[in-house]
């Protein structure tokens, strides 16, 4: 069975810019959460989507969005792009029960750097 | 404001004995706490959970304790290995309202397991 799989690995980006993550979860699971981790922070948890709709959202601003297609698939989108947002950013699949409660799996993430 | 706290950011132990890690939260309305292992360049791995209805969940070599008094989950490793070298988050989860729930990670404990 495929694992998670997050495109790009390795993205550079000046602030102002905005940018794409994508992230393609395991065949058969439906939730798909985003988490940004940092030196400072740790890991935080941004959003979950489940069955194409944002279901859970931590407190990130509006600069952070997303969305999920209908095969599951999930894109993260950050605009007016700020120093603070370099990143490692995972996403993580689930078959889709109560949020958390479903064994998630991580994909290796997108390191972004804001320059 | 840090909801969970793990105040050792690193630990060391010989192979054979037992490994374990602590984990501190301050939100009474916590009802799911999980444990994560990461290894360098990798997504988190889940190791174990346990819901706030139990204060104990054993998995092989994996026990998670749960005392809701005192606040405080801890993660038992017996016997440790080399191979459970890695970093440790505990998570935990809560309805945030109106049935949207967060998950809320530690900062992490090195651990590194001495042959």
């Amino acid at each position: 069975k495929a694992g998670v799989t997050q495109t790009p690995r390795y993205l550079i980006k000046t602030r102002g810019q905005q940018v794409t993550l994508s992230c393609s979860p395991i065949s058969g699971h439906r939730s798909v959460s985003w988490y940004q981790q940092t030196p400072g922070q740790g890991l935080q948890f941004l959003f979950e989507y489940f069955s194409e709709t944002q279901r859970n959202k931590g407190n990130f601003p509006g600069r952070f969005s997303g969305r999920q297609f209908s095969n599951s698939r999930s894109e993260m989108n950050v605009s007016t792009l700020e120093l603070g947002d370099s990143a490692l950013y995972l996403c993580a699949s689930s078959r889709g029960g109560r949020a958390f409660t479903d064994t998630q799996y991580f994909g290796p993430g997108t390191r972004l750097t804001v320059l | 404001d840090q909801q969970v706290k793990q105040n050792s950011p690193s630990l060391s132990v010989q192979e054979g004995r037992i490994s374990i890690l602590n984990c501190d939260y301050t939100n009474s309305m916590f009802d799911y706490f999980l444990w994560y292992k990461k290894y360098p360049a990798e997504g988190p791995t889940f190791l174990i959970s346990i819901s706030s209805i139990k204060d104990k969940n054993e998995d092989g070599r994996f026990t998670v304790f749960l005392n809701k008094s005192a606040k405080h989950l801890s993660l038992h490793i017996v016997p440790s290995q080399p191979g459970d070298s890695a970093v440790y988050f505990c998570a935990a989860s809560a309805d945030s309202g109106a049935g949207s729930y967060q998950l809320t990670f530690g900062k992490g404990t090195k651990l590194s397991v001495i042959p």
